[in-house]
């Protein structure tokens, strides 16, 4: 299995400012025939399922804010909060789809400063 | 609005088997995506139980394969999940999710809301 790595587990973060998460997969996610990236990003809020932010890496889905960008290729990657709302208080998760069985990070809590 | 629903009987047994269903509003199951099951516990986070298609083929997490079976009625717009032989580690929050039709293991892009069920005497 893939096994993913987020750092760091925690971060706090001031309003307005910049977040960033890390993740580090065991093996290649890229898939070079596609030169696609088979990685997601979902946001968690406390109580609530989660919800998908980032696929491919870096497209992000249907009504997701233009503050959150994915970005990386290979094994590293990262989730960018290029300015932290109150509302994106939560825990992130990233996840490779490149190999069955599907694996997800450990999760990062982000919270405010 | 695609939407899913879970519902599960909230206690189960050690050694009985859990059973959680998964209702789909908004969307045909029969139209096509995959439909999966993840489940959420402090310890090991989010894992991967298995996916159904609408013509019923399954695929397992090979760690939960032996206690696993994943069915679709298509005519409910439903589908759920069996697992045997529950201990205290299968403890969780049980979700369902529509997966991307890219593959089975793909990335799930609506998700059901939870059900916990808890595996206690």
């Amino acid at each position: 299995d893939i096994v993913m790595t987020q750092s760091p587990e925690s971060l706090a973060v001031s309003l307005g400012e910049r977040a960033t998460i890390n993740c580090k997969s065991s093996q290649s996610v890229l898939y070079s025939s596609s030169n696609k990236n088979y990685l997601a990003w979902y946001q968690q809020k406390p109580g609530q399922p989660p919800k998908l932010l980032i696929y491919w890496a870096s497209t992000r889905y249907s009504g997701i804010p233009d503050r959150f960008s994915g970005s990386g290729s290979g094994t590293d990657f990262a989730l960018t909060i290029s300015s932290l709302q109150a509302e994106d208080v939560a825990v992130y998760y990233c996840h490779q789809y490149y190999s069955t069985p599907p694996t997800f990070g450990q999760g990062t809590k982000v919270e405010i400063k | 609005q695609v939407q899913l629903q879970e519902s599960g009987p909230g206690l189960v047994k050690p050694s009985e088997t859990l059973s959680v269903t998964c209702v789909v509003s908004g969307y045909s199951i029969s139209s096509g995506y995959y439909w999966g099951w993840i489940r959420q516990t402090p310890g090991k986070g989010l894992e991967w139980i298995g996916t159904v298609y609408h013509s019923g083929s399954t695929y397992y997490n090979p760690s939960l394969k032996s206690r696993v079976t994943i069915s679709v009625d298509t005519s409910q717009n439903q589908f759920s999940l069996k697992l045997t032989s529950v201990t205290a580690a299968d403890t969780a929050v049980f979700y369902c999710a529509r997966v991307n039709s890219l593959a089975y293991y793909s990335y799930m892009d609506v998700w059901g809301k939870g059900t916990t069920v808890t595996v206690s005497s």
